[in-house]
């Protein structure tokens, strides 16, 4: 089946610090991976994508580079805001199917 | 822009009662969906749909059930709620299966008591 493996949070970084948020996929088909973002109290929005190998999606500074020999996806950003504090989720998309496999999701809180 | 809209943002009910979720898009989307999140097991599908009076079990079905009579309207029903179903719920969008974006309402945090 798919899954999708992040790392457990939560991930505290003071402002300006490097952010890596880790992700690992399997999958039974030949995915398109996402990382969607939850700011408090609000619902999921779409932060990047990207629908083949080595591709690079990248959105607010934020990137992420689809790793197929790895199995891979980690979200990463050179410095990082007070305002990015949320939770991160990591997603895949096997072709051909309307659903999504999300991983657990990682909270990232950044002080100032 | 999308706009996927949530009938409440909180909800407290009793054991037992019958609890209507509503989720409405604006886009003309094909494929709705709905998700339950909580603390340590990230999101779980409970049911989607791609059609109008369609609709196809996700990961975790049970206890829940689903209406959707109109395009832009899906309904998640939980026809005798009990305390393991106090949840956030999210509902989202997507155009069709070809386009892989969802698009994600605000969602509905439910009590039960």
């Amino acid at each position: 089946g798919n899954s999708v493996t992040q790392m457990e949070g939560p991930v505290t970084l003071s402002e300006e610090a490097f952010l890596t948020i880790n992700c690992t996929y399997t999958a039974t088909g030949y995915p398109s991976l996402f990382w969607y973002v939850q700011y408090p109290g609000e619902g999921l929005q779409l932060l990047l994508k990207a629908t083949k190998a080595d591709d690079k999606g990248s959105n607010k500074g934020f990137e992420a580079t689809y790793r197929k020999e790895t199995t891979s996806f980690h979200l990463e950003k050179g410095s990082v805001q007070v305002s990015d504090s949320a939770v991160y989720f990591c997603a895949l998309r096997v072709s051909g199917y309307s659903t999504l496999t999300f991983g657990k999701g990682t909270m990232l809180l950044v002080s100032p | 822009d999308v706009k996927v809209t949530q009938s409440s943002r909180y909800l407290v009910k009793r054991t037992g009662e019958k609890v209507f979720l509503e989720c409405v898009q604006d886009m003309d989307h094909e494929n709705m969906f709905w998700y339950r999140q909580d603390p340590g097991l990230g999101l779980r599908l409970i049911y989607f749909s791609y059609d109008v009076k369609m609709k196809e079990k996700g990961d975790i079905p049970e206890g829940y059930s689903v209406s959707r009579e109109k395009k832009e309207r899906f309904s998640l029903i939980l026809e005798s709620a009990s305390t393991n179903q106090t949840s956030m719920y999210l509902c989202a969008s997507s155009r069709d299966v070809s386009q892989e974006t969802q698009y994600f309402g605000p969602g509905t945090r439910l009590l039960v008591l």
